[in-house]
């Protein structure tokens, strides 16, 4: 039942994109995003919920297809504080949350 | 700091003793989780809380743990009989009810170390 992300790792250029994908197997009601730095504890970034609603950070943007199951987490113009491991989140049914299997995400200068 | 906090943040033990782990949750935020992490992998859900109320408890949860929650604040975790598979960090979040629009809020967690 946990998420599945693409890639699992991804090295940038500051200033360069990146796109990190999120895909279920079970129907989705809402995507989370989270990022984790080393020896962190995760930190929100944004929840998408169907129908449309969003609610995050002002420089990340995400996207949520609810007939495909899939989320998609777009970095722009990436700097390097955006290093770290970046999970999506979900609750199927009931309160049991799931985080996905993470994709690590490394800038470099 | 997200307003969370947990208690200690770290605890190395010998195998086959008993710890507990505290957590104090943002003081309006009825919901609340545990969650266990290893290295390199996300967070795996435990156990979640809504006020006093233990409401889910994942199937891979042995009976070695137990997590309360007395009068809906702060929250304890304890694992009896320590194993080393048991060594983790152990992340506990809060979140606002009501919606489910609202993000958790994580603290700090404790590593855990079994020897």
């Amino acid at each position: 039942q946990q998420p599945v992300q693409s890639p699992q790792a991804v090295i940038l250029r500051e200033g360069e994109d990146a796109v990190i994908n999120c895909s279920s197997s079970k129907a989705l009601y809402s995507v989370h995003w989270y990022r984790q730095k080393h020896g962190e504890a995760p930190v929100f970034l944004m929840i998408l919920l169907k129908g449309g609603e969003q609610k995050g950070h002002e420089k990340i943007s995400a996207s949520f297809n609810e007939k495909k199951q899939q989320s998609s987490l777009y970095l722009t113009a990436s700097q390097l504080s955006y290093s770290g491991t970046y999970f999506c989140g979900t609750e199927y049914t009931g309160n049991q949350f799931y985080f996905g299997t993470g994709t690590s995400l490394t800038v470099i200068p | 700091d997200t307003g969370v906090s947990q208690d200690p943040r770290h605890k190395i033990t010998k195998r086959g003793q008993n710890v507990t782990f505290r957590c104090d949750p943002i003081s309006e935020h009825n919901r609340l989780y545990w969650y266990r992490q290893t290295l390199g992998q996300g967070p795996e859900f435990l156990t979640y809380f809504q006020n006093e109320a233990q409401l889910e408890k994942s199937r891979l949860l042995s009976d070695r743990f137990s997590a309360e929650r007395p009068k809906g604040s702060f929250s304890t975790l304890e694992i009896q009989r320590t194993e080393q598979g048991d060594s983790a960090m152990y992340l506990c979040a809060s979140r606002l009810g009501g919606s489910s629009y609202n993000e958790q809020f994580f603290g700090p967690g404790t590593r855990l170390t079994v020897l």
